[in-house]
């Protein structure tokens, strides 16, 4: 089936630790995006690319960091640099970032204690 | 700044009592608004793009409508299985989109 993989699906980590999301396409789709869901606070973008071996920063890039080395594939680390990492993160992706719909992965969920 | 404010937060509703949901936003050069349904620890799917004021989609019991300033999602004779939350998001020119908070629907059997 055609769609978006994020894994894992439940990760815990410790504190100080770097931590890598996975998320894969199989869609044939140009543009991946990373959002972060807190409650109340809606989606807030991480990271975006349009193209292998280029990446955006979005509102809130500070302790993260991505690459796309495959059209298929857009890894988001977090890094012990970012204050706050427990949250929601979604991996979405669209054939181009202009007036195309996003679709969304299940969602990877982080806690850092 | 560009903004999308969506109203009620939350909304609860009889099944079978309709109403709306409101996205209002302030971009300029507005490319599209699309509309997401998400239930609790899933990731958002995807309901409807608007591109111009004065279109309308429908799909099921949802009726998406949008204006120069604000987007309605009307929900006619909810069930119970339409409990969700409801996310709009804008779209200028070509950057990704930005995403209100959201209105979480519950609506009671």
């Amino acid at each position: 089936d055609g769609g978006i993989t994020q894994s894992p699906k439940y990760l815990f980590r410790k504190e100080g630790q770097n931590v890598t999301l996975s998320c894969e396409q199989n869609l044939n789709h140009d543009a991946m995006y990373w959002y972060r869901q807190d409650p109340g606070q809606g989606l807030r973008l991480i990271y975006y690319s349009q193209i292998v071996n280029d990446f955006q920063k979005g509102d809130i890039a500070e302790g993260y960091s991505v690459s796309r080395e495959k059209k298929e594939s857009f890894p988001l680390t977090v890094t012990s640099a970012q204050k706050n990492p427990t949250a929601f993160y979604l991996c979405a992706s669209s054939i181009l970032t202009s007036g195309n719909t996003i679709y969304f992965g299940e969602g990877s969920w982080l806690t850092v204690v | 700044e560009d903004q999308v404010t969506q109203s009620p937060e939350a909304l609860r509703l009889q099944e079978g009592e309709s109403s709306s949901l409101n996205c209002s936003y302030t971009v300029s050069g507005l490319r599209g608004l699309f509309w997401y349904r998400q239930d609790p620890g899933k990731g958002p799917e995807f309901l409807f793009t608007l591109y111009s004021a004065g279109e309308e989609k429908e799909k099921e019991r949802l009726k998406a409508t949008l204006t120069k300033k604000e987007s309605f999602l009307h929900i006619t004779a909810p069930k119970p299985e339409d409990s969700a939350t409801y996310l709009c998001a804008v779209q200028k020119g070509n950057t990704p989109l930005v995403f209100g908070k959201g209105t979480r629907l519950s609506v009671i059997a």
